[in-house]
């Protein structure tokens, strides 16, 4: 019953280097998010999909890329690592956006970018 | 415009004592509200939802939460805390789907509750 899988858990970067995370759901949900967690910031969303081949904007796109080829994988990348990046990465998905339904999230991704 | 504003950032309380993690929303519409609980270095799992059918929603592991429209408040609490409860939470109202936003979460910045023994 692996619900929303993440990988890696844990990234160290250098300055400028590049990375792509994987969220995998197996729960066939339509929508898919990435959100960014960084202390007393609580999470804030970098973009998000409705729909396979489709993505947008969350609240704090810049300086990441996002793409769903394929209904249950939600990557997220990082084109040029800031250490401003450094962060806690988590997935979700939802079913649907229905007013009382829940999202379900991954285990998070630690990124160090130095 | 949605947003949720946890008052504290920070509550310490002892084993067996009662546990109150206050939340306030605003929203142009009747709110969907969610808690969250994230254990260290763990995902975030749902504590509770309110689904408008009740004030008082209840969660998992003892938790419940009210709904109280005059105060536009949604406080989490537990009679008696326990020391695995020590976590962070979160209060997440979900913007409506009006403007394309798909029903987004919207997060509160966190209360992080620590259970002295």
């Amino acid at each position: 019953n692996a619900g929303v899988t993440q990988t890696p858990k844990f990234r160290v970067l250098k300055t400028g280097q590049s990375m792509t995370l994987l969220c995998a759901q197996d729960m066939n949900h339509e929508y898919m998010y990435w959100y960014r967690q960084d202390p007393g910031m609580g999470l804030r969303l970098i973009h998000y999909s409705v729909g396979e081949g489709t993505t947008a904007k969350g609240e704090v796109p810049d300086g990441y890329n996002v793409s769903r080829l394929k209904k249950q994988n939600f990557l997220l990348g990082l084109e040029s690592a800031a250490p401003s990046q450094t962060s806690v990465y988590f997935c979700a998905s939802s079913s649907q956006t229905g007013r009382y339904t829940e999202a379900f999230f991954g285990q998070g991704t630690r990124l160090t970018v130095v | 415009a949605q947003s949720v504003t946890q008052l504290d950032s920070h509550v310490s309380v002892s084993e067996g004592t009662p546990v109150l993690l206050r939340c306030n929303y605003s929203s142009s519409y009747s709110p969907s509200l969610f808690w969250y609980v994230q254990h260290p270095n763990k995902g975030l799992q749902l504590l509770l939802k309110y689904t408008s059918a009740a004030t008082l929603v209840k969660g998992i592991n003892g938790f419940e939460a009210e709904f109280k429209k005059s105060e536009t408040s949604f406080h989490l609490t537990k009679p008696s805390a326990h020391m695995s409860d020590a976590a962070e939470y979160f209060c997440v109202v979900k913007m409506s789907n009006y403007g394309g936003s798909q029903g987004n979460l919207i997060f509160g910045k966190g209360t992080k509750l620590s259970v002295k023994p």
